[in-house]
Formats: C-alpha cells, structure tokens, sequence
C-alpha cells in the first residue's frame, strides 16, 4: 500500500496520559499535514511541515501539542497530559503540490 | 467552519436520482477540495478545482467551481447506494494550500 498510513489507528488512554501518533506519508511527497476532527465536525487544521521544517501552526494548538518530523520523512503528533477534550480523530496528510491525501486517521479517546 | 458553509447538512434519495452538495464560502477561493468519508475512517480524494468556471469529473461526480460566487458543487448522477458516506469540501484561502478549511460535511443516504 503505498498511501499515508498512521499509527496506531485506535488508542484509548487515561487523563493525564502521553500519546504519540505516527504517519508516515506518502513517498517522496515532502508536505506534511495533522488536522483533527470531532464528530460531526469537518477536519481542523494543526500543523503544516515542508519537508523536516514546521512552517504553519495552529493558534488552536495548545503547548501540551507537539509534532516534528525529523528526516523530513514520517511524523509524529504527540499529546501530553491528556484530557478528556482531546479525544477526536487525528488525520495525517500528505502532498507534493496542492492535492492533499489523508490516511485513515488515528483515533483517540481518553477516559 | 462558519468560513465555509455546506448545504444540505444531510441528505437522503433513491438509488438512481440525482443530487447535489454546495459549498460556499465567506472568502476567497483560492482552491476547492472535495473529499468523501466513511464513518470513523480518513478522507478520500475526489477533486480540486482552482479556476473560476473549472469543471471536474470522475466516473458520476462532477464538481464545478463559481469563482464569483466564492462557491462550488458537487453533482452525483444517478446516484448509487456506494455513494453512501460523508462528503467534505475545504477551501484553501490563503492562496498557500498550507491549511484547508473544511465544511461540516453532508451525509449521503442513498435507499436502494
């Protein structure tokens, strides 16, 4: 399969709990996206990497957020100290240009 | 988004008639993405238009982009019970494509 894949696709974790979600993007496409969606809801967008650099980040995105993608190949998303409003669905993307492919998306849920 | 405003929020036809899915925006189109989603999984890509008047289609979806009416479309012809899902547009509106805004999505029953 060569689309986006992410990792893992389900977690359930504790308040208070770290996660960290993986994606790996598309071959040879060097943007990066993380959005989150909560039912019922369209995607939100979170953060933006060209290759290994963060360039774009949301004002939505608390400081308990942190994403890097070191290499400029796969990503990670991780939450520290988690609450209950965190849980959603996290969606990577990828792109060479402007057509954006989602994977299927992690999602989370915190109890 | 308030920035971007789908309608109808749900929609339910017969197998075989057709339908259509707007999406209009309260800024500048800069592009159009429309995405299909199942419950609980990722998105999936049907199309970007980027120019006023563009026409987009594959297999019985056609979108089309109103660069005056900072609005798009989606039509499905003879609509099918696996055209069943959540249909998703987002707007790029920097002009960038770094960050799409989305809709709220429409949901597509379709009764065979």
């Amino acid at each position: 399969d060569t689309g986006v894949s992410q990792d893992p696709r389900h977690k359930i974790t504790k308040r208070g709990q770290n996660v960290t979600f993986r994606c790996d993007p598309i071959s040879e496409h060097n943007r990066l996206y993380w959005y989150r969606q909560t039912l019922g809801q369209g995607p939100e967008f979170l953060t933006y990497f060209q290759n290994e650099a963060q360039l774009e980040k949301s004002r939505l995105l608390s400081d308990r957020f942190s994403a890097e993608r070191p290499k400029g190949s796969f990503s990670t998303l991780e939450i520290q100290r988690t609450e209950q409003g965190d849980s959603a669905m996290y969606l990577c993307a990828s792109s060479l240009l402007k057509e954006l492919f989602f994977g299927e998306g992690s999602r989370l849920t915190v109890l | 988004s308030q920035e971007l405003e789908q309608s109808p929020q749900s929609l339910i036809v017969q197998e075989g008639k057709n339908l259509t899915i707007n999406c209009t925006s309260s800024k500048t189109l800069y592009g159009l993405y429309w995405y299909k989603q199942k419950y609980g999984e990722g998105l999936i890509f049907l199309m970007m238009l980027q120019k006023g008047g563009e026409e987009k289609s594959h297999e019985k979806i056609t979108a089309k982009l109103d660069e005056k009416k900072q609005q798009s479309s989606l039509h499905i012809t003879a609509s099918q019970p696996s055209h069943a899902g959540i249909y998703l547009c987002g707007a790029d509106l920097s002009g960038s494509a770094r960050q799409l805004t989305f809709g709220s999505g429409t949901q597509l029953t379709v009764l065979p």
